[in-house]
């Protein structure tokens, strides 16, 4: 069975600071992997997907950058916070085929910038 | 642009009722497949419905939906709520058309009372 870990599980962050979240998958070779951003009562954005290793596409830009370092491996991460970075930040992965695309999510990391 | 739209913010129905959550859409993607997503609280969104397939009922743990492409439209529907159905609902498209995207509506929670 597939597992998808991310961390930390929650972090409290100064403005002006850099970040760096992670997730990871197991028991799946080559998935498709994504970032979502969920503002507090607001909707999933998609913010990044990636379908190999060291390429990833930007969906919407919200001074975030994102990386595959390895095949079960997402990053997330920026070099300076904003206010309006808080929120819940959930990694997806889906089959590496165009027609099982059902993302599962991870247990998401919640951010909280001051 | 792609847009998901999910016209009730908050629904309120009763046990034992049944319940409709409605979800239209707007796209130019010409292969596309619709979910229900479903995310109860403090969790990560989990799948509950997929369909590709026009006019083709799909169901799972009681609830259902039918893709009308002729009306743009996806709902949702169950023949009597429970209580543990009280959860935040979500509609999304993704394209099939190799680009990875996936749009999300706004939502729409339910609250199922006694």
């Amino acid at each position: 069975a597939q597992t998808i870990h991310q961390w930390p599980v929650a972090e409290i962050k100064a403005v002006g600071s850099p970040l760096s979240l992670g997730c990871t998958i197991k028991g799946k070779s080559s998935p498709n992997l994504y970032w979502y951003w969920q503002a507090t009562g607001g909707t999933l954005q998609q913010l990044f997907y990636s379908i190999t290793v060291g390429q990833v596409e930007s969906v919407v830009q919200l001074n975030l950058s994102a990386s595959r370092p390895k095949d079960d491996q997402f990053i997330l991460s920026t070099e300076k916070l904003l206010l309006s970075h808080s929120g819940f930040y959930l990694c997806a992965w889906s089959p590496d085929w165009s027609n099982q695309d059902t993302q599962y999510f991870g247990p998401g990391t919640r951010l909280l910038v001051l | 642009g792609d847009s998901v739209t999910q016209t009730e913010g908050l629904v309120t129905v009763t046990e034992g009722l049944p319940v409709k959550l409605n979800c239209t859409y707007q796209t130019t993607y010409l292969t596309i497949a619709f979910f229900w997503y479903v995310q109860y609280l403090n969790e990560a969104p989990q799948v509950l419905l997929k369909s590709s397939t026009d006019n083709k009922r799909t169901e799972h743990q009681g609830f259902h939906a039918t893709l009308h492409k002729s009306s743009s439209s996806f709902h949702l529907q169950k023949s009597s709520a429970q209580l543990s159905d009280s959860a935040l609902y979500y509609c999304a498209l993704s394209d099939r058309t190799g680009n990875y995207k996936y749009v999300f509506g706004a939502g729409t929670r339910l609250k199922v009372i006694a």
